[in-house]
């Protein structure tokens, strides 16, 4: 069955440091998500991306995050300079017309 | 703004006993879709159950099942004869149906911790 895989499963970073988190969709999807997830907490939508292009973002996802799918296979989400509040879960998503189908995640550490 | 609220951190069972979350949103959308997502300590987020808005009958799989009160904007998810392995965060989640302006994004409650007692 396919499914959505992420790399690394975690990364630890210091403060200041930029990071590159991995994501390979389901092959046949066209559209992509990003989510947050603190220790804890629930979780948050960051972005959306289809075509080519960001289709939606949300309050969190300021200047210093960006994405990109740069092979047509894989799609990286980039935290420019990590901060202690980016110490979280990030999961990539893709989806077929019904639903999102989540990748186990990345938990990024930033000390 | 679309938001969905639960309300019990934490709840527990009885192994093979019965079980129900609670999940309440609000919007003022009439077509959308809510999920229950089940998320065990490997934090892999798995879909439980779908159901959708425009559909009266309640949503089952095998044995969960939800109760879709459209009116009362609530989703409660029973969980029947409980399993060692329900043991997880389950966490509601809403998106609005697909349309021109519409990513698609889901929206998560806060999630409701799952202890099942042998």
């Amino acid at each position: 069955e396919p499914e959505v895989t992420q790399t690394p499963s975690h990364q630890v970073t210091q403060m200041g440091q930029e990071v590159i988190l991995r994501c390979v969709p389901i092959s046949n999807h066209l559209y992509f998500y990003w989510y947050r997830q603190i220790l804890g907490q629930k979780v948050e939508f960051l972005v959306s991306f289809y075509n080519n292009e960001i289709s939606e973002k949300s309050e969190i996802f300021d200047d210093q995050f960006s994405v990109e799918r740069p092979d047509g296979s894989n799609f990286t989400l980039k935290i420019r300079s990590t901060k202690l509040e980016d110490s979280a879960m990030y999961f990539c998503a893709s989806r077929d017309y019904n639903e999102q189908f989540f990748g186990p995640g990345t938990r990024l550490t930033v000390l | 703004a679309q938001t969905v609220t639960q309300s019990q951190p934490e709840m527990s069972v009885q192994e093979a006993e019965t079980v129900t979350l609670s999940c309440t949103y609000d919007t003022s959308e009439s077509d959308y879709y809510l999920f229950w997502y089940k998320q065990p300590p490997s934090r892999q987020m798995i879909l439980v159950i779908r159901q959708e808005a425009y559909k009266q009958q309640n949503a089952t799989e095998n044995r969960f099942s939800v109760n879709f009160q459209k009116a009362a904007k609530s989703f409660s998810l029973k969980i029947s004869d409980s399993q060692l392995g329900d043991a997880a965060m389950y966490f509601c989640a809403y998106r609005r149906d697909y349309g021109s302006s519409n990513t698609g994004k889901l929206i998560f409650g806060q999630g409701t911790t799952l202890q099942v007692k042998p």
